[in-house]
Order: C-alpha cells, then sequence, then structure tokens
C-alpha cells in the first residue's frame, strides 16, 4: 500500500525558513516523479514543486521560484521541500504526491495528512 | 491562466449516475491529456480519482470514471452511495509548469 508521511510544518514568521520531508513506502520511490501540492485555508490545491525519479530535473510555481528548493534522496525514500523565504501567502497544508504516470507532468496522488505550515508574527 | 469551469453542484439519488464537466480552453484541456480529478472531504486529505482524464489509480472504485473530448472533460459517477457526497475539482496542466484548477462541484446524494 502506497504510503506518504509528511513532516516538518509549524508556525513561522515572514521570512522565515522550514524544511518539509516525507516518507514514501509501498512502491518503488525512485521510479516515480514526486511533487509537494499546498491547499490555502478554504482554497482549492496550488501544484507547488515537482523532481525527477531520479532528481536531476526540478520545476517550481512561479509564486515559489527562487525561495523553495525541491530534493529527494531515493536512498532513504524521502523528499523535501526547503522553503526559505516565507510570506503570509505560503500558508497551507503542504502535500506530498506522487505522480501516478511516473514522470512529471500527470496528476498528485495524495496519499497523507500533509503538514500545516503558517507563516505570521 | 483562467480556472476550470465546473458547476457548483450536482445531485442525485442513490444507484443513479452522474456526470460533472469541467470546461477548459485551447491552453489545457484541449492541449493536454492532462485532467485530473480529485474528491474533497471536509478536514481529509484530497484524494486523485482519475488522471490523463480516463486512467483510474489502483484503489479507486470503477463506479468512478472519466472522459475528455474538446474543451470539456467529464467526470461520472455511476451507482451513486451516500459516502460519495463531496466536493470534486479539476485539473488540468497548461503547459510551462502551470496548472489550472476547477473551482469545484458539490455533490448531493438526495
Amino acid at each position: 500500500e502506497v504510503q506518504l508521511v509528511e513532516s516538518g510544518g509549524g508556525l513561522v514568521e515572514p521570512g522565515g525558513s522550514l524544511r518539509l520531508s516525507c516518507a514514501a513506502s509501498g512502491f518503488i520511490f525512485s521510479s516515480y516523479a514526486m511533487n509537494w501540492v499546498r491547499q490555502a485555508p478554504g482554497k482549492g490545491l496550488q501544484w507547488v514543486s515537482a523532481v525527477s525519479g531520479g532528481g536531476d530535473t526540478t520545476y517550481y510555481a512561479d509564486s515559489v521560484k527562487g525561495r523553495f528548493t525541491i530534493s529527494r534522496d531515493n536512498s532513504k525514500n524521502t523528499l523535501h521541500l526547503q522553503m526559505n523565504g516565507l510570506r503570509a501567502e505560503d500558508t497551507a497544508i503542504y502535500y506530498c504526491a506522487k505522480d501516478p504516470s511516473g514522470s512529471y507532468p500527470a496528476a498528485f496522488d495524495i496519499r497523507g495528512q500533509g503538514t500545516k505550515v503558517t507563516v505570521s508574527s | 491562466q483562467s480556472a476550470l469551469t465546473q458547476p457548483a453542484s450536482v445531485s442525485g439519488s442513490p444507484g443513479q449516475s452522474i456526470t460533472i464537466s469541467c470546461t477548459g480552453t485551447s491552453s489545457d484541456v484541449v492541449n493536454y491529456n492532462l485532467v485530473s480529478w480529485y474528491q474533497h472531504h471536509p478536514a481529509k486529505a484530497p484524494k486523485l480519482l482519475i488522471y490523463e482524464a480516463t486512467k483510474r489509480p489502483s484503489g479507486v472504485s470503477s463506479r468512478f470514471s472519466g472522459s475528455r473530448s474538446g474543451n470539456t472533460a467529464s467526470l461520472t459517477i455511476s451507482g451513486l452511495q451516500t459516502e460519495d457526497e463531496a466536493d470534486y475539482s479539476c485539473c488540468s496542466y497548461a503547459g510551462s509548469n502551470t496548472w489550472v484548477f476547477g473551482g469545484g462541484t458539490k455533490v448531493t446524494v438526495l
């Protein structure tokens, strides 16, 4: 069974940093592109970033480009999102999502409960 | 990019079939066979139901099916059940690392 467990969220002041992690199990992690998507309070899903299965190619939404960095450790089946220069509008629940087809872009297969990020002074 | 257009609400009786439409443009739905559908239950993580317009991830009931024609994608729920009462949203890739989402459709089981 595919499992994705997100962690690392919390309360941070504007301009601060957080590092999110996602532990994956139940599938061959290195064979699938992975995404981070987020859902702000009362809003719909928003795609944030993606990384190829090998980790050599990354993709970012314009709203986070230059501030967020996605990475993965295939030896540990773990996905990360380093978030710097956080803004109030980054406040959301962040989900890691498996790309169901294997290669980006396709869709967002969310299997965890997400981790909550709140940016506020 | 504009959001995809979905009806605000759709309803049906248990056992019936309902269809939710998702209308886009030549920039997204027409150009890319990368439409996906999500089910949203309150206080739960969104669940992927359909990807690449017609494919179902493992574990998703066969009562959910998707189609795409021109600028419109559709999600059909067959044999409607009470647990299908939820919000449903569509999404399409729009090129250049851009994704557009629909505003969501509330499904009510009468």
